[in-house]
């Protein structure tokens, strides 16, 4: 079993729809990370959570520590949120060994 | 500011030979992390270096090496290239202390053929 499970592993959704993508982990955590990846490999970070919930114009992303859980949401999604949706976990403060998922990849059809 | 950089962009290897790729971090920032995404087996840490000296590893061989310079620029070498070092290389780079988030380079794209 992996150490951070994403589901779905596909999605697909019309323009405009509410977007849910969640990420369990089995492992002792300080933080959480919600990281975005195009096409052509850049990937971008979106969020850091080590508790409770933020937001981002239209990205909302919370965590659930004491069930190891984290969920990110896209309001009013359009079809440049079209990307990989990618969760990653770091152990300690001071120690950047991140483990990712493996992925969501998310299509938002117009 | 600028972002993070990372050279070359795209690179084609003989089985065999060695690589040297190159990660400029955040002004500021003291920590760069490396990282192999490939299809199969995805987002992978390689390795990460904090003011010059190497904090974390990961399972990788040693034919991956890395290295950071005192003005934090970071640079990972493979020798002995195999096929299945095909790969999406990525650097993040952070300022490494407290509470932080990380900031990833566009990657350097590895074909050995």
């Amino acid at each position: 079993k992996n150490e951070v499970e994403q589901s779905p592993q596909n999605l697909t959704a019309q323009e405009g729809e509410f977007i849910t993508i969640n990420c369990s982990y089995s492992v002792g955590i300080s933080a959480l990370h919600w990281l975005q990846q195009h096409p052509g490999g850049g990937i971008v970070s979106l969020f850091m959570l080590s508790s409770g919930k933020k937001k981002h114009g239209r990205l909302i992303a919370t965590i659930n520590i004491q069930e190891k859980h984290s969920s990110l949401h896209i309001t009013a999604s359009h079809p440049r949120d079209s990307a990989v949706y990618i969760c990653a976990v770091g152990p300690n403060f001071g120690n950047e060994k991140l483990t990712f998922g493996t992925g969501t990849r998310l299509t938002i059809i117009p | 500011k600028a972002g993070v950089t990372q050279t070359p962009r795209y690179l084609i290897k003989t089985r065999g030979q060695q690589v040297t790729l190159s990660c400029s971090p955040i002004s500021g920032h003291r920590s760069v992390s490396w990282y192999q995404q490939t299809p199969g087996q995805g987002l992978q840490f390689l390795f990460e270096y904090f003011s010059e000296t190497q904090r974390n590893k990961g399972n990788f061989p040693g034919r991956f090496s890395g290295r950071q310079f005192s003005n934090s620029r970071s640079e990972m070498n493979v020798s002995t290239l195999e096929l299945g070092d095909s790969a999406l290389y990525l650097c993040a780079s952070s300022p490494g202390t407290g509470g932080y988030g990380y900031t990833f380079g566009s990657g350097t794209r590895l074909t050995v053929v």
